[in-house]
């Protein structure tokens, strides 16, 4: 059975703290992984798609790899606006119009 | 321009009555979806849209839950004879096709039932 498992499920940074966000998966022929942020009371906001093994992607603070297991989302320097949840999602195999997601992370980053 | 739209943006509703949700995608995209999200649960695929017709109805919770998508555009998800654990947020998200396509996701529909 396809899954995304997401950790921490809760991470608190000091403002400038860098951290990163892990994404493990398990799926039958990965199409795409795909990483959102989701703030209360909001849908997920899309950030980066990823295909293949090796491929990154950087936006402002954020910068996401992968690779034939895993993603990373790497916060560099955070800011409080950054705090919210991050969530992953892959697209697999046959049924490659439905998202899998992860569980989330929920990133708090204190000023 | 204007992302995926939803309305109503909150509903409180009865045990026992029928709710409509609206989606409105961004335009020009083919594809669209339908999720739920629950506490404790996260989201879970519900039916996705390809033009006007639903390849795949699979994750529908029951047959109380129904969708159409009508000239290509608008979509309504229909809960009959709603229950409490129907309590969540419904996101639509569209994109420009199915496949490796990003999938775009509205602001979501809260749903309560008493």
């Amino acid at each position: 059975e396809d899954q995304v498992t997401q950790s921490p499920e809760a991470l608190r940074l000091q403002e400038g703290e860098s951290s990163s966000l892990n994404c493990s998966y398990t799926v039958s022929g990965l199409r795409g992984l795909f990483w959102y942020r989701q703030d209360p009371g909001k849908g997920p906001e899309f950030l980066f798609t990823l295909y293949s093994a090796g491929e990154e992607k950087e936006k402002e603070r954020l910068k996401a790899t992968l690779t034939k297991k895993e993603s990373f989302l790497h916060i560099t320097a955070p800011k409080p606006e950054d705090s919210a949840t991050y969530l992953c999602a892959v697209l697999a195999g046959d049924s490659s119009y439905k998202l899998i997601f992860g569980s989330g992370t929920r990133l708090l980053v204190r000023p | 321009g204007a992302g995926v739209s939803q309305s109503p943006s909150n509903k409180v509703t009865e045990k026992g009555k029928d709710v409509e949700l609206r989606c409105d995608p961004i335009s020009g995209h083919t594809a669209l979806y339908w999720y739920r999200q629950s506490l404790g649960q996260g989201l879970e695929f519900l039916i996705y849209f390809q033009g006007n017709s639903a390849p795949d109805k699979s994750g529908l919770p029951s047959d109380r839950f129904s969708a159409e998508r009508t000239g290509g555009s608008v979509s309504t998800l229909t809960i009959q004879r709603t229950q409490q654990e129907d309590s969540a947020v419904y996101l639509c998200a569209s994109s420009s096709r199915t496949g490796e396509e990003t999938q775009y996701f509205g602001p979501g529909t809260r749903l309560l039932v008493l």
